[in-house]
């Protein structure tokens, strides 16, 4: 069955430093990968994808993200974290299928920057 | 540029009763999803128009949830009757491509449209 994995239900992280959202996928053949970000009352925006070429892919807002194949991961990553960071996290897989695609989102994670 | 549009923003009914939700992409856009988000879930997709062909709606629960989309533009989202479990908020996506995610590999979401069943 194809899935995703978001392992935390929230990350707490001080203002300043690197944080890190985690993911992982079960998906047969080569998965598209994205993150979204939902801030409160607000719909879904897209932040970053991987779809071939380099492992490390740069998004919105400082954001980037590592694919790695072999641990079926896709890990959200930020240097310097700010506490307008702070928002729901979802992972999503797209496997390609019929030449038409959807989005199979994680269950979210919460990130709080505090200052 | 106009963003997704969704109304009403927020619902709230009694179980058995009826709702009806309605979501106009982003100009251009042929590709048109909508998606249920329960509190706690990421959201799952209900359904995928491509102009007004469906794609996929494998996970509609057909006997109370159908949708339409008939001249390939705005889409309405219809729930009858209504159960408790449907409460939720229904986000309407739109994209650019077919499916969308070969060439800009992104949906537009709408704020959605938050329903409570009672």
């Amino acid at each position: 069955a194809q899935s995703v994995a978001q392992p935390e239900d929230q990350v707490n992280v001080a203002e300043g430093n690197p944080l890190t959202v985690k993911c992982t996928y079960s998906v047969s053949g080569n998965p598209y990968l994205f993150w979204y970000v939902q801030y409160p009352n607000r719909g879904l925006q897209f932040l970053l994808k991987y779809i071939t070429g380099d492992n490390l892919v740069k998004g919105s807002y400082g954001f980037e993200a590592e694919f790695n194949k072999s641990q079926t991961s896709f890990h959200l990553k930020k240097p310097s974290a700010l506490v307008s960071d702070s928002a729901l996290y979802f992972c999503a897989v797209s496997p390609f299928s019929g030449g038409y695609n959807k989005l199979i989102f994680g269950a979210g994670t919460r990130l709080a920057v505090h200052p | 540029e106009a963003g997704v549009a969704q109304s009403p923003r927020y619902k709230i009914i009694e179980k058995r009763q009826s709702v009806a939700f309605w979501c106009n992409p982003i100009s251009g856009h042929a590709t048109l999803y909508w998606y249920q988000q329960i509190l706690g879930q990421g959201p799952k997709l209900l359904i995928q128009f491509q102009n007004n062909g469906v794609v996929d709606d494998s996970q509609l629960p057909k006997d109370r949830f159908s949708a339409e989309r008939l001249k390939g533009v705005d889409s309405t989202l219809k729930i009858q009757p209504a159960k408790l479990e449907d409460s939720a908020v229904y986000l309407c996506a739109s994209s650019f491509r077919r499916g969308g995610l070969e060439k800009t590999g992104e949906l537009f979401f709408g704020e959605g449209s938050r329903l409570t069943v009672l």
